[in-house]
């Protein structure tokens, strides 16, 4: 069975601090890799893509890709008490060819707390 | 430009009951997931609807149905409701033609008593 796996921590980091948060996936052929931040009560919202090795940054989000070791990693710079959320990871799994062929796996979540 | 639109936003139901859950995409979406997002854990993929045709299906039972009207709008049909069916509910939507970024709904918060 296709599984993303996260630690559910929770993660606790002082404000102004790194937050760093992990996931590994067991589909060696997945393409594409996303962060979803939930807060409590509400809905996914995506804040990261990643489909190349390496690292990509988007203001203080840094997505880091190894498909070698089928890591994903989510940093967050200057931690602030509203990025207060549970972190999702996600992998698109693709099952067949098409752009209608697409389903993402989501692994349990991180909750991070970042404290004042 | 209004996003993916859910309705209701909370529902109750007893056992054995069926229900209905809609879902309007965001503009210029043509593709809509639908996920069930149980508490503490992540969401998990029911199916996805694409020119109005069930293209994939996650491991969920033949009471989960749904369906994709001409103006992509969608909607999840669960009968003979269990205990174990309630969850978050989540709508998604992306554009085939327009990369793979999928775009939540505020979901529908559905208990079963």
């Amino acid at each position: 069975q296709k599984e993303v796996e996260q630690n559910s921590g929770p993660l606790s980091v002082p404000e102004g601090a790194i937050a760093s948060l992990n996931c590994t996936y067991s589909d060696r052929g997945s393409q594409s890799f996303f962060w979803y931040r939930q807060y409590s009560g509400k809905s996914p919202e995506l804040i990261m893509f990643i489909y190349s090795n390496g690292d990509k940054e988007d203001g203080r989000f840094t997505a880091q890709l190894n498909k070698a070791s089928q890591y994903v990693s989510l940093l967050i710079r200057d931690s602030q008490p509203s990025d207060s959320a549970t972190y999702l990871c996600a992998v698109n799994m693709r099952e067949g060819r098409g752009g209608s062929n697409y389903k993402l796996t989501f692994g349990k979540g991180t909750l991070l707390t970042v404290n004042p | 430009d209004a996003g993916v639109t859910q309705s209701p936003t909370h529902l109750i139901k007893t056992r054995g009951q069926q229900v209905t859950l809609r879902c309007s995409p965001k503009s210029g979406h043509d593709t809509v997931s639908w996920y069930q997002q149980a508490l503490g854990q992540g969401p998990q993929f029911i199916f996805q609807y694409y020119e109005e045709e069930e293209r994939q299906r996650g491991n969920f039972p033949d009471r989960f149905s749904g369906h994709q009207f001409p103006n992509y709008s969608s909607e999840l049909n669960v009968n003979a409701l269990l205990l174990g069916d309630s969850a978050l509910y989540l709508c998604a939507s992306r554009s085939t033609g327009a990369g793979e970024k999928l775009f939540f709904g505020s979901g529908t918060q559905l208990s079963v008593l």
